[in-house]
This record gives structure tokens, sequence and C-alpha cells, in this order.
């Protein structure tokens, strides 16, 4: 069965608005979580190494006050992309880290985010 | 820094007939490398991995891949496809000297289409 979840699978919200995307891990404790951004027929874009109990790591190029991530709980990391605007609407996946150091990463799902 | 390359855009292969999908990396230490699939609107599944040992190593569903040093490549192969193989592939790697936290760096992935 899956073991992350993302919630919502898909949203739709106006220009201007704030989006919160949830990524559980649901077998295991995280404290490295990943989300990407992927745009149609395109590969996977890391945006940022969510670690719990400290700040995220961004990749170059990603704001950090418009895609801030949370990562509370080692079971939880969240997404929320402020004042979302239509060039934001995208595929979300989430990914945590491997149970070892030569684990595979496990994905969600994925979050489709439409901005009108 | 790391890198991976999918040479084909898309592969079209006839079902009951080999499939191959093209893979080649780059990286600074020991290659840790991955095949994943993605079926429309859905998140990532893992087929196999390279870590050590056989350069052959056999996944899900059917599928294997050949790691070759020399090479350079990781490659993605399935003796006979099935029409239900069609989806997206991404080739993935990592740098093995690191912790299991860190990135993996994607392909732009191979679009794979078995007609019936």
């Amino acid at each position: 069965g899956a073991v992350v979840s993302q919630h919502p699978s898909r949203v739709i919200c106006k220009s201007g608005t704030s989006v919160k995307i949830e990524c559980r891990s649901l077998d295991f404790q995280a404290t490295t979580m990943f989300w990407y951004r992927q745009f149609p027929k395109k590969s996977l874009m890391l945006m940022a190494t969510s670690n719990e109990g400290s700040k995220a790591t961004y990749e170059q190029g990603v704001e950090k006050d418009k895609f801030l991530i949370n990562h509370a709980s080692l079971t939880l990391s969240t997404l929320t992309v402020t004042s979302a605007h239509p060039e934001d609407s995208s595929f979300y996946i989430c990914s945590r880290a491997g149970t070892s150091g030569t684990s595979e990463q496990f994905f969600g799902p994925g979050t489709r985010l439409t901005v009108l | 820094a790391q890198s991976v390359a999918q040479p084909e855009d898309q592969v079209n292969v006839a079902e009951g007939n080999p499939l191959t999908v093209k893979c080649t990396y780059s990286v600074s230490g020991n290659p840790y490398l991955f095949w994943y699939v993605q079926y429309p609107n859905r998140g990532l599944q893992f087929l196999l991995k390279y870590i050590t040992g056989d350069n052959l190593v056999k996944g899900s569903y059917g599928f294997e891949a050949e790691f070759n040093k020399s090479q350079t490549s990781f490659h993605l192969k399935k003796p006979s496809a099935l029409v239900s193989d069609s989806a997206l592939y991404f080739c993935a790697v990592r740098d093995g000297f690191k912790a299991a936290g860190n990135k993996l760096t994607f392909g732009g992935g191979t679009r794979v289409l078995v007609k019936p």
C-alpha cells in the first residue's frame, strides 16, 4: 500500500489566495522529505528539501517566501503556495527519503493545483 | 554535480516486443541509480535500483536494468512489452557517498507507448 499520502489530490483556487498541500509519511518517521514540481510532459524539478524541526533547504531559483514549507512533525510536511498566480499551476509531488542509505525515495500521489 | 540524460523523449514498441529505455548518468561518487514509472496524474512508482553487486538488476513488473560503469549507463529493459506498460519512465541518480537524505537528480523522462 501507499507509504506517502498527499492532500488534497487536486485544488482549484483564485489568483491571490494561498493553498496548503499536506504530505504525510504513513509508515516511517521521516526526518527528511522532498517537494517536487512537475510541468506537463516534463521531468520533476526539486523545489526543496524539508527537514523536520529546522528550515527547509530550497533549490536555486525557488522563492522560499512564495513556497512555504513546514515540517513540524516526523510524519507531516506541508507546502503552502502563497498568493498563488496562474503560473503556479502545476503538479506538486512530495516524497520521503529512504529508511537507509541505500533505499529509494517513496513518492506521494501528487496534487494538481490550478490557479484561475 | 550529478546529472541524468534520457536521450529519447518517446519510445514506441509493439506489444510482445522487447522494450528498452535508455539512461546515462554523471555523478562524482558512487552512483546509486533508480528507475521510476509514472502513470497519468499519479505519483512515481519505484521499479528497481542499482546500489552495488550484480550489474543486472531485476525489478517490478518484469523490468530489469543493466548497470554499465564504463559507459555510465543504466538502461531499462523488458523482454516482452505489454500495453499496460505505456507510461512515463524516469531514471534518477544519487551520490552513494552521501546520506539517505541526499537529493535525487532525475532525467527528463521517456514516454513509452506500447501498441497492441
